[in-house]
């Protein structure tokens, strides 16, 4: 049973295409974390957020705690975009331990 | 950028042998974390520190040995590694358990 659960696994989207990620979980949380895997394996941290919504340039992250979700939005896709995405939470249930979801690979073609 | 590196950055080892895996950090963070990635799993916790000479287990810390003397080093070691062991191993920095985390570029381990 895993904890962090995404969809879609994969995604492919046209450039300027809008894209939407989602992320549910099963446990309470401190706060959840959206980070960023580039082709060349290193992870960014893109959003930490506890209730609402947060934008960063293209990106925005939202949370609704009271249904376990939260999706990442990007506007105006590029292909620079390209990477996986993986949803992360910190709960409270267990110390603050964090679980991951296993990602999602979004492709955008010129 | 957050200053984390880790080494080595690519390792080929044999069943058995021992292997010592370093993460280095001049962030001066308290908390420092070893995960492993494999495809289908996501990152999983093996072990983290909350300072010097604390640390704990995490989720898949069977096989795995940690210790953090310094601040800014933290070391992951395989004792006997398996081939069940070959995967891409991330150390990840944070000044409190719940703060964004901090990754280094990961090391690829293989054992045959």
């Amino acid at each position: 049973k895993n904890e962090v659960e995404q969809s879609p696994q994969n995604l492919t989207a046209q450039e300027g295409e809008f894209i939407t990620i989602n992320c549910s979980y099963s446990v309470g949380i401190s706060a959840l974390h959206w980070l960023q895997q580039h082709p060349g394996g290193g992870i960014v941290s893109l959003f930490m957020l506890s209730s609402g919504k947060k934008k960063h340039g293209r990106l925005i992250a939202t949370i609704n705690i009271q249904e376990k979700h939260s999706s990442l939005h990007i506007t105006a896709s590029h292909p620079r975009d390209s990477a996986v995405y993986i949803c992360a939470v910190t709960s409270y249930n267990t110390g603050n331990q964090f679980y991951f979801g296993t990602g999602t690979s979004l492709t955008v073609i010129p | 950028d957050a200053g984390i590196t880790q080494s080595p950055r690519h390792k080929v080892t044999e069943t058995g042998t021992p292997v010592t895996l370093r993460c280095h950090q001049t962030e001066n963070h308290r908390y420092m974390y070893w995960y492993r990635q494999d495809p289908g799993h996501g990152l999983r916790l093996i072990h983290y520190s909350y300072g010097v000479k604390d640390t704990d287990k995490g989720e898949v810390s069977d096989g795995y040995s940690v210790s953090r003397s310094k601040t800014e080093d933290f070391l992951l070691t395989l004792e006997s590694a398996t081939s069940s062991q070959t995967s891409v191993y991330f150390c990840a920095i944070s000044a409190a358990q719940t703060d964004t985390q901090y990754f280094g570029p990961g090391t690829r381990l293989t054992v045959l």
